[in-house]
C-alpha cells in the first residue's frame, strides 16, 4: 500500500511568507504527527493530530500550526517566515494508539 | 529531553554485524524501547521494538538486558545500503500520543 505522501518534496520561500506543506496519511491511519529537523536541533516534534484533534504540541511558536481533515490528511503552516525555519519538515502517520510510526520522505524549506 | 544515550558513530565492515548500543538507565517497567534509522535526507525507518523479550525480525534483532538499563540492536550482516543514523527512543505506551522524541542518534558507517 502507498506510503507517507508530503508535498512539495522542495520549497523556496522569503522571510515573511508564509507557508503550507501537505502530508496525506497511510490509509487507515488516524494518527499525523509533524517533525522538523535541522543540523542544529536535530528531530523535534511539532505537533500531532488524531481524528482532526491536536493532541500534543511540541515548544514552537504559535507561528507554526496545522490542522488534520476528515480523511486524516494533514497540513502545517508556517506564517511569517524566518531564516531559522529552513529546515527538513517530516510527518509521520500511524494507527494512533501507541503503534509504530511511518514517516514520509519530507518537505525540505529553504527560507531566504 | 531525549531517555537515551548512544554513541555519535560507528564503523563496520560490510557482510559483518553491526551492534548499535543505546542505554536508557532510568526507563520505567511499562516503556517500550523503539529504533528507527534516518538514511541520509531521507524520513526516519521504523526498524524495530521491544519491552523486556528479546525481538527480531526480517531487519534487525533487538537485545534488552536483563535490568532493561541497556539495549543493542543488532543487523546481522551489514551492507552499505545500512549506512545511517539510528536512533535508539524510548516510549510510554499512552493511548493518547504516537509522539517521539528523538535524541542524536548514532551515525553507521558501513564500509567495504
Amino acid at each position: 500500500k502507498a506510503g507517507v505522501t508530503q508535498t512539495p518534496r522542495y520549497l523556496i520561500k522569503t522571510r515573511g511568507q508564509q507557508v503550507t506543506l501537505s502530508c496525506s496519511p497511510i490509509s487507515g491511519h488516524r494518527s499525523v504527527s509533524w517533525y522538523q529537523q535541522t543540523p542544529g536541533q536535530g528531530l523535534q516534534f511539532l505537533f500531532e493530530y488524531f481524528s482532526e484533534t491536536q493532541r500534543n504540541k511540541g515548544n514552537f511558536p504559535g507561528r507554526f500550526s496545522g490542522r488534520q481533515f476528515s480523511n486524516s490528511r494533514s497540513e502545517m503552516n508556517v506564517s511569517t517566515l524566518e531564516l531559522g525555519d529552513s529546515a527538513l519538515y517530516l510527518c509521520a502517520s500511524s494507527f494512533g494508539y501507541n503503534t509504530e510510526a511511518f514517516f514520509g520522505q519530507g518537505t525540505r524549506l529553504t527560507v531566504v | 529531553d531525549a531517555k537515551t544515550t548512544q554513541p555519535p558513530s560507528m564503523d563496520c565492515a560490510e557482510g559483518r554485524a553491526a551492534n548499535l548500543p543505546c542505554n536508557h538507565s532510568t526507563i520505567s517497567g511499562n516503556e517500550y524501547v523503539y529504533w528507527y534509522r534516518q538514511i541520509h535526507s531521507q524520513g526516519p525507518q521504523y526498524i524495530i521494538h521491544g519491552l523486556k523479550n528479546n525481538e527480531t525480525n526480517e531487519m534487525a534483532s533487538l537485545i534488552i538486558t536483563e535490568d532493561r538499563k541497556s539495549s543493542t540492536l543488532i543487523l546481522p550482516h551489514a551492507t552499505l545500503r545500512d549506512t545511517a543514523v539510528y536512533y535508539c527512543i524510548v516510549r510510554v505506551p499512552m493511548a493518547n500520543t504516537d509522539k517521539l522524541i528523538f535524541g542524536t542518534g548514532t551515525r553507521l558507517q558501513v564500509f567495504p
